[in-house]
């Protein structure tokens, strides 16, 4: 089942431009992964913040999470071609099993050269 | 070696087959996961094995039948499948059922004639 809602769903964008994608969730969590998949292939892990976690870099990567809100943001700062996949949002389904992912509708994205 | 490998890529198979996916992880990761993925959609947990046994079936219909063989391999067998099954059959590893972060492998691409 799902839990999380993402959008939007698509996005186009110019090479070189940031691109942001949203999450929401709706219950509490103790963490919140992204995972980015390229056309058909298997998902990758790409970061993952804590609930005691505002915001969280990794590269060209900068995650936000607000619990306030249940909500999460990925920013892509300067994308590239490269970057064009699809994008997962997933929390835990419960606080103690870290194993059943509920996962986000996914935003596709796609980078324009 | 930080890869999990599935075989075959791509199946397709007859509704009165029996044909086996396979994957292989030697992370030394002790639980590992069998997810269902439709196009345009998220992943779909299946089952869940943890330290070589089965932890968790999300009710999936017994013509999916896993297998652990060891705790490098794991099966999934198929019989008298439905078009409807047709979709990409994703393995995951993880260092430990609780962690957080998954390892999936490619794939298999699955089509029931």
């Amino acid at each position: 089942s799902q839990q999380g809602e993402e959008d939007p769903q698509a996005l186009s964008i110019q090479e070189g431009e940031n691109a942001t994608m949203n999450c929401s969730y709706k219950t509490s969590i103790n963490n919140l992964q992204w995972y980015r998949q390229n056309s058909g292939r298997g998902l990758v892990h790409l970061i993952l913040i804590r609930s005691n976690e505002r915001e969280k870099h990794s590269g060209r990567l900068r995650v936000t999470l607000d619990t306030s809100k249940k909500s999460s943001s990925l920013l892509i700062t300067a994308s590239r071609a490269a970057d064009t996949a699809s994008y997962f949002c997933a929390t835990p389904r419960a606080m103690d099993s870290n194993y059943q992912l509920i996962w986000g509708a996914g935003t596709k994205l796609i980078i324009k050269p | 070696d930080t890869e999990v490998t599935q075989t075959p890529k791509h199946l397709v198979m007859g509704m009165t087959n029996k044909k086996s996916l396979k994957c292989e992880q030697h992370m030394g990761h002790r639980a590992m996961y069998w997810y269902k993925q439709k196009a345009k959609k998220p992943p779909e947990l299946m089952f869940v094995y943890s330290y070589e046994k089965l932890s968790i079936n999300e009710s999936v219909p017994s013509r999916f039948s896993p297998e652990c063989p060891n705790s490098s391999l794991l099966n999934l067998h198929l019989h008298a499948l439905q078009p409807e099954d047709s979709a990409l059959y994703l393995c995951a590893s993880s260092q430990e059922p609780s962690s957080y972060e998954q390892y999936f492998g490619p794939g298999t691409r699955l089509t029931v004639t």
